[in-house]
């Protein structure tokens, strides 16, 4: 059975960083891609990565281009997504998924993180 | 603002059918798959439609996917208590090379 398993809930200051990680298991892990897309409060999905599990090539959302890296550690089947000089307007819930096909399809999410940004 | 347009609400009663439209353009829905997403509160998503219309083992056949050039549906027949909650479309969008969502749509069943 396929999981996506995310780490808990951070709080985290303006200007700090965080670091996500989404434990994988049930299949190959190389065989799937693992993106990152967020959700802010009351609000629709913003995507925010890519990378290929099996070569480790990355793609970035242009808005956090700089802010974001994405990397993988295949021998744990995990991926990690890092958001630097965090604003408060990265308050969101952090979910991973498995894509599926093409065309930024996903057909298993992580539970989610939550992300909040305050002072 | 979401690249993809859809209605913010939509509502019907139990045993009725309702469709969610997903308008988008040439860059998005017109040359890329579309996938529906159905989230319930405080919960991750879930896939409910694939490649326009496939649907993932263990989705019911009241659920359905079509595409028409720069536009998508899904239609709930059957409706259900359990089936209220929001929906979101999605796809890969060439021009800001970003996957794209709509705003997501809340079913009410009435």
């Amino acid at each position: 059975q396929v999981h996506l398993v995310q780490s808990g809930a951070e709080v985290k200051e303006p200007g700090a960083s965080v670091k996500v990680s989404c434990r994988t298991s049930g299949y190959t892990f190389t065989t799937y891609a693992i993106h990152w897309v967020r959700q802010a409060p009351g609000q629709s999905f913003e995507w925010l990565a890519w990378i290929n599990t099996g070569n480790g090539n990355t793609k970035y959302s242009q808005k956090l281009q700089g802010r974001v890296t994405v990397a993988r550690d295949t021998s744990a089947k995990t991926v990690y997504m890092e958001l630097i000089s965090l604003r408060s307007e990265d308050t969101a819930v952090y979910y991973c998924s498995r894509e599926v096909g093409e065309s930024g399809q996903f057909d298993y999410w992580g539970q989610g993180t939550l992300v909040t940004v305050s002072s | 603002q979401s690249v993809l347009t859809q209605p913010p609400s939509v509502s019907a009663a139990p045993g009725q059918k309702v469709t969610i439209s997903c308008s988008g353009s040439s860059s998005n829905i017109g040359n890329y798959y579309v996938s529906w997403y159905q989230q319930l509160p405080g919960t991750a998503p879930k896939l409910l439609i694939y490649d326009n219309n496939k649907r993932p083992s263990g989705i019911p056949d009241r659920f359905s996917g079509s595409k028409s050039g720069t536009s998508a549906t899904l239609g709930v027949t059957g409706l259900q208590a359990g089936d209220e909650a929001d929906y979101y479309c999605g796809t890969w969008d060439s021009s800001l090379s970003v996957g794209v969502f709509g705003g997501g749509t809340k079913l009410t069943v009435l």
